[in-house]
């Protein structure tokens, strides 16, 4: 594919449980992002993966949340014990590198947790 | 800690009016300014960033260091320019963006 893949588009499960949003980024990027939209808020970082540096986790909200990215590509976002204030878009960029290059963003992962 | 305001939630003007989105940002050192952009049912996507000093699509960005601003102006408002416009900031060497909250742009025909 041409862009960033994210499955799936729409996720709507309970409260309490676990989810899992992949990724998939353009063939080639090295540096991979996962943020999180709220309603009316900005996008807020998450985790970043650079080859195979250990990833940037500063922005997770919390330990329920974990990222893994397997080969240097494809990558996974799992949030555990799911609350409502999850609820959000979940967007996952690519780049070429990591530096000041321009990000690729995938259509989202729209979160409810009822 | 860098951060970045659009005071406009939502900005409405006519076809043909100038446009102005406005952007300022609290960082220490040199950052890195962008603008991205998303059309309806589209990606969020790079719109222009700084460094390049470019035009496009009739948007231009200056960089005013001495009133940390970064507005998107263009002066001849089209229909299709109708989207959501973050204004985004890096620092210097960083890969971490901070975005704003989003102006969305409406251009009344």
């Amino acid at each position: 594919g041409a862009g960033v893949s994210q499955s799936p588009s729409n996720k709507v499960t309970e409260k309490g449980k676990d989810v899992e949003l992949r990724c998939d980024p353009i063939s080639g990027h090295t540096a991979l992002y996962w943020y999180r939209q709220s309603l009316g808020q900005g996008l807020e970082f998450l985790i970043y993966f650079q080859g195979n540096s250990a990833p940037d986790k500063s922005g997770l909200p919390s330990d329920r949340f974990s990222a893994e990215r397997t080969g240097g590509s494809v990558s996974t976002l799992t949030i555990q014990r799911t609350q409502q204030e999850d609820s959000a878009v979940y967007l996952c960029a690519s780049s070429l590198d990591s530096v000041n290059q321009p990000q690729h963003f995938g259509d989202g992962t729209r979160l409810s947790i009822l | 800690a860098q951060r970045v305001t659009q005071p406009e939630k939502l900005l409405s003007v006519f076809k043909g009016a100038p446009v102005e989105l406005k952007c300022n940002y609290s960082y220490s050192g040199s950052p890195e300014l962008f603008w991205y952009v998303q059309y309806s049912r589209q990606r969020l996507q790079l719109l222009l960033r700084h460094i390049s000093r470019e035009s496009i699509k009739g948007f231009t960005a200056d960089l005013n260091k001495g009133e940390t601003s970064f507005h998107l102006k263009k002066p001849f408002a089209q229909e299709e320019d109708s989207a959501m416009y973050y204004c985004v900031i890096s620092g210097a060497g960083s890969y971490q963006l901070t975005f704003g909250k989003g102006t969305k742009l409406s251009v009344i025909p």
